[in-house]
C-alpha cells in the first residue's frame, strides 16, 4: 500500500513556507524525497536513512520519525522554482519493492 | 546523469494489440522498476527486478508481464492492450538497496 501524503495540494505565495507529510502503514527503513515537474521524470531531492535524521540544504529540509513511520519535507521561503509534485519514496523492508507516496502538488505564485 | 533510456518515447496503439516497452541502462544497476503514472494516482509500481531473471509483481501488475534476460534491459509487455493502460510509464533503476532511483524519461502510451 502506498504511503499517504498530506496535503494533496497546496498553493503558496513566493516567500511562504510549506510542510509536506508522508505517512506509512508499514515500517520505514529509509525515506527519499523527489520533485517532479510537469512532463518530466521525478528528480531526487534527499535521502533519510536513520530515524530522527534531518537532512537538507538551504531552504529545503526533511525529517524522519522511524517510530511514527512518518517523514516530513520542509520548504522555507518558497520560490517559483519549487512548484511541482513532491513524492516520498521508500523501499519496503524485507523486499526489493520500491514504492512512492500518493504525491503532493505544490504551486508557488508570484 | 545515469544512462537510463526508455523506448519508444511515444506510442499510439489499438485495443487488443501487444505492446512492449523497453528500458535500457548502462549503469550495471541490479534493481530495475516499471511504474505507471496517471492523474490523481501518482507513481504506481507495476513490476520490478532484483537481478537477471529475478522479477516480481508490484501493486498494479494485472495485464502486464516483464522479462529481464540481461542486466541492462528490462522489458514491459502488455499482452493485449486496453484503454485503461493508457498512461505514462517510467522505468527506474538503482544499484544498491536504499540508494536513490534513477529515472528514464518516460513513455507516453495511448491505447485507442
Amino acid at each position: 500500500q502506498q504511503p499517504v501524503q498530506s496535503p494533496q495540494a497546496v498553493i503558496l505565495r513566493e516567500g511562504e513556507d510549506a510542510v509536506i507529510n508522508c505517512s506509512s502503514s508499514k515500517a520505514l527503513y529509509s525515506v527519499h524525497w523527489y520533485r517532479q515537474k510537469h512532463g518530466e521524470a521525478p528528480v531526487f531531492l534527499m535521502i533519510l536513512l536513520k530515524g530522527g535524521e534531518q537532512k537538507g540544504h538551504e531552504k529545503i529540509s526533511a525529517s524522519f520519525n522511524e517510530k511514527k513511520q512518518q517523514s516530513s519535507l520542509y520548504l522555507t521561503a518558497s520560490q517559483l522554482s519549487y512548484s511541482g509534485t513532491y513524492f516520498c519514496g521508500t523501499e519496503e523492508r524485507g523486499t526489493y519493492k520500491y514504492i512512492f507516496g500518493t504525491g503532493t502538488r505544490l504551486k508557488v505564485l508570484a | 546523469d545515469a544512462g537510463i533510456t526508455q523506448s519508444p518515447r511515444h506510442k499510439v496503439t489499438e485495443t487488443g494489440t501487444p505492446v512492449t516497452l523497453r528500458c535500457h541502462q548502462t549503469e550495471n544497476h541490479r534493481y530495475m522498476y516499471w511504474y505507471r503514472q496517471d492523474p490523481g494516482h501518482g507513481l504506481r509500481l507495476i513490476h520490478y527486478s532484483y537481478g537477471v531473471k529475478d522479477t516480481d509483481k508490484g501493486e498494479v501488475s494485472d495485464g502486464y508481464s516483464v522479462s529481464r534476460s540481461k542486466t541492462e534491459d528490462f522489458l514491459l509487455t502488455l499482452e493485449s492492450a486496453t484503454s485503461s493502460q493508457t498512461s505514462v510509464y517510467f522505468c527506474a533503476t538503482h544499484g544498491q538497496s536504499n540508494e536513490k532511483l534513477f529515472f528514464g524519461s518516460g513513455t507516453q502510451l495511448s491505447v485507442l
